[in-house]
């Protein structure tokens, strides 16, 4: 079954420092993974889109990773912002690209 | 403002009741998407449009829940005889299909929050 995974659920860090968040997928076949930011209450907006043969990219603070050898990606937030607060879901898109399956999100909030 | 939008942004009705929603996507975007989203949860995928041509349904879409997008541009998600597991954010993406590479972006709209009493 296509699914995507994300580590972790939620995360607290002071402003200022830099977070990691995680993504692990097993869809097939793999068509591009995209990092999407949910303020609470709104739809979700993109922040970076790879295709299989990127393995970085980069959007202002946000740094996205893939490895689509062991199917995970990272984002990469760097001194984070009280804006910064809010869900950030994984999305892969199967095949055609138009199915795409959304990981749970992981919910951040940046404290003062 | 030329983003996706979507009307009414709140919805509370009584169960039993019927509710409609409207998704107006960006304009030159023939591909329009619904998704139901639970608190805690990401969006699941519900249906999608190619122009008017409604290409993909998902189990998740009981025969209560119909959508369609008549003339290739706004779209309609209905729900009958609502139930109390209805509530939920009901999302409406539009994107630009056929983009090769695999580079197709879906822009979300704010969504429609419905909460079934």
């Amino acid at each position: 079954k296509n699914q995507v995974e994300q580590s972790p659920q939620s995360l607290i860090i002071l402003e200022g420092k830099n977070c990691t968040l995680q993504c692990n997928y097993t869809v097939s076949p793999f068509s591009n993974l995209r990092w999407y930011k949910q303020d609470t209450g709104r739809g979700p907006v993109s922040l970076t889109i790879m295709t299989f043969s990127e393995n970085t990219k980069s959007n202002g603070r946000y740094t996205a990773t893939l490895d689509a050898d062991t199917k995970q990606s990272s984002l990469h937030i760097t001194a984070s912002q009280l804006s910064d607060s809010a869900s950030y879901i994984c999305v892969v898109s199967e095949g055609s690209a138009s199915k795409i399956i959304f990981g749970s999100g992981t919910r951040l909030s940046i404290r003062p | 403002d030329t983003g996706v939008s979507q009307d009414p942004r709140h919805k509370i009705t009584k169960r039993g009741q019927n509710v409609t929603f409207r998704c107006d996507p960006i304009s030159e975007h023939n591909r329009l998407y619904w998704y139901r989203q639970t608190l805690g949860q990401g969006p699941e995928f519900l249906t999608y449009f190619q122009n008017e041509a409604q290409l993909e349904k998902s189990r998740l879409l009981s025969d209560r829940f119909s959508a369609e997008r008549p003339k290739g541009s706004f779209s309609t998600l209905e729900i009958q005889r609502t139930e109390q597991g209805d509530s939920a954010m009901y999302l409406c993406a539009s994107s630009l299909g056929g983009l090769a590479g695999g580079q197709e972006t879906q822009y979300f709209g704010p969504g429609t929050r419905l909460l079934v009493l």
